[in-house]
C-alpha cells in the first residue's frame, strides 16, 4: 500500500487561508468517506481534526474544514494563527481492510 | 479523560526482539478496536496493526507481517506489540492508538524503539 501523496510543504501569513492536498487512489480515498486529517506539532502525538472527510471532533476550531472530490481530499484552514503551525497528515482506511497515511505536509505561519 | 501510555521501548540489536506495551484508562478498552502507528524519525505516520474488540482478528501492513503480533488483555486495559525479528529500518516511535468508526480519534504519547548494533 503507497502512501498517500500530500504537498512537503505549505505557508501562509496570519489571517490568511492555506489548502493542504491528499491524494489517494481508487482503493482508498476515491472509495471511501473514512478520510482523516491529523494535527502534529514537533515531539508531540498526532491529534485527529477532521474525520469521515469533513467532521471536527468536539474541541476543534471551525476554521478547520475537510473536503473530497474523487481520489483527493482536502484540509482548509481558514484565518490563520501561529498555533497552526505544525505538521498535518491525512489517512484513509482502505480496501485491503488497512489503513494509510499521508507524507506528511509542514504548514509555516510566516 | 481518555488516557493511552506506551512503553516497553529501548535500544535493541538487529534479529532481536522488544514487546511494547499500551495501557489505558478512562473509556471502555473492550469496546474499541486497538493499532498501533510508527514514525520513523523525521519521517511520517505508518499504519502497523489492528485488533479487533475480542482480540480474535488482527491484521498488520505488510512490512512487519510475520515478525510483529498484536494482542491485548481486556482484563487489564493493556495493549501489546510483540516484535521480533527487528530491523534497522523498524527504528521508529511506536504510538497506540484508538479508533472508532476506522478513524483514530486517541494517541497516546509513542515509545521510541531503536533497532542498531
Amino acid at each position: 500500500q503507497s502512501a498517500l501523496t500530500q504537498p512537503a510543504s505549505v505557508s501562509g501569513s496570519p489571517g490568511q487561508s492555506i489548502t493542504i492536498s491528499c491524494t489517494g487512489t481508487s482503493s482508498d480515498v476515491g472509495v471511501y468517506d473514512y478520510v482523516s486529517w491529523y494535527q502534529q506539532h514537533p515531539g508531540k502525538a498526532p491529534k485527529l481534526f477532521i474525520f469521515d472527510v469533513t467532521k471536527r471532533p468536539s474541541g476543534v476550531s471551525n476554521r478547520f474544514s475537510g473536503s473530497k472530490s474523487g481520489i483527493t481530499a482536502s484540509l482548509t484552514i481558514s484565518g490563520l494563527q501561529a498555533d497552526d503551525e505544525a505538521d498535518y497528515y491525512c489517512g484513509s482506511y482502505t480496501s485491503s481492510s488497512t489503513w494509510v497515511f499521508g507524507g506528511g505536509t509542514r504548514l509555516t505561519v510566516l | 479523560e481518555v488516557q493511552l501510555v506506551e512503553s516497553g521501548g529501548g535500544l535493541v540489536q538487529p534479529g532481536g526482539s522488544l514487546r511494547l506495551s499500551c495501557a489505558v484508562s478512562g473509556f471502555t478498552f473492550s469496546d474499541y478496536w486497538m493499532h498501533w502507528v510508527r514514525q520513523a524519525p523525521g519521517k511520517g505516520l505508518v499504519w502497523v496493526s489492528r485488533i479487533f474488540t475480542d482480540g480474535t482478528d488482527t491484521t498488520y501492513a505488510d512490512s512487519v507481517k510475520g515478525r510483529f503480533t498484536i494482542s491485548r488483555d481486556n482484563r487489564k486495559n493493556t495493549l501489546y506489540l510483540q516484535m521480533d525479528s527487528l530491523r534497522a529500518d523498524d527504528t521508529a516511535i511506536y504510538y497506540c492508538a484508538r479508533s472508532r468508526d476506522l478513524t483514530f480519534d486517541y494517541w497516546g504519547q509513542g515509545t521510541l524503539v531503536t533497532v542498531s548494533s
